[in-house]
């Protein structure tokens, strides 16, 4: 199984500034077969990325991605208030899926 | 607009088992061509994949859970069901369904989410 690591555990900013969150996996993950998820209290993940770089459908360009292999790293531009939430990466390029710990964004 | 909603108890007794029911609306298990999965959060964690069915009845689970896990389809209802066996407290969680986002992957990145139904095992 493909263990992701995710960093830091909290990441404290102010709305506006730009947060950068780290998703590194124990070995290759083919195809960059990588997305990132939010998730606030009481809710379901929301898929924000696909394919390590692709936004899904009605996610705002201030959040983009990059990665591959076994180095992904999530953007988010300008914080907004509504951003801060928690975060988490999973790979789909190996069975079984697996998800990272959770990057949590808070409000500084 | 596909929409998933998971139902069941909320209070599971250690040794027994945990049952849940998804119901899909907005789309058909059977003529979609996808596989429909489980997905559980434990409190304060992370994500933890459990388990697929196709509307044939295919099946494929996390090998951490295997032993205890049975997924199935009822078509006609346009519902999928999660069992798990010999429940202890490190099985409460928010538990999912979900959908892999392309057809006939029975692991994918996620892209129709229920909202979840909180399972606690306690006595």
């Amino acid at each position: 199984e493909i263990v992701l690591t995710q960093s830091p555990g909290t990441l404290s900013l102010s709305p506006g500034e730009r947060a950068t969150l780290s998703c590194r996996a124990s070995q290759s993950v083919s195809s960059s077969y990588l997305a990132w998820y939010q998730q606030k209290p009481g809710q379901a993940p929301r898929l924000l990325i696909y394919g390590a770089s692709s936004r899904a459908t009605g996610i705002p360009d201030r959040f983009s991605a990059s990665g591959s292999g076994t180095d992904f790293t999530l953007t988010i531009s300008r914080l907004e208030p509504e951003d801060f939430a928690v975060y988490y990466c999973q790979q789909y390029g190996g069975s079984p899926p697996s998800f990272g710990q959770g990057t949590k964004l808070e409000i500084k | 607009q596909l929409q998933l909603q998971e139902s069941g108890p909320g209070l599971v007794k250690p040794s027994e088992t945990l049952s849940l029911t998804c119901t899909v609306s907005g789309g058909s298990i059977s003529s979609s061509s996808y596989y429909w999965g489980w997905i559980r959060q434990p409190p304060g964690k992370g994500l933890e994949w459990i388990g697929s069915i196709y509307y044939s009845g295919n099946t494929y689970y996390n090998p951490s859970l295997k032993s205890r896990v049975t997924i199935s389809v009822d078509t006609s209802k346009n519902q999928f069901s999660l069992r798990l066996s010999s429940v202890t407290a490190a099985d409460t969680a928010v538990y999912y369904c979900a959908r892999p986002a392309a057809k006939s992957y029975y692991y994918y990145y996620m892209d129709v989410w229920g909202k979840g139904t909180t399972v606690t095992v306690s006595s």
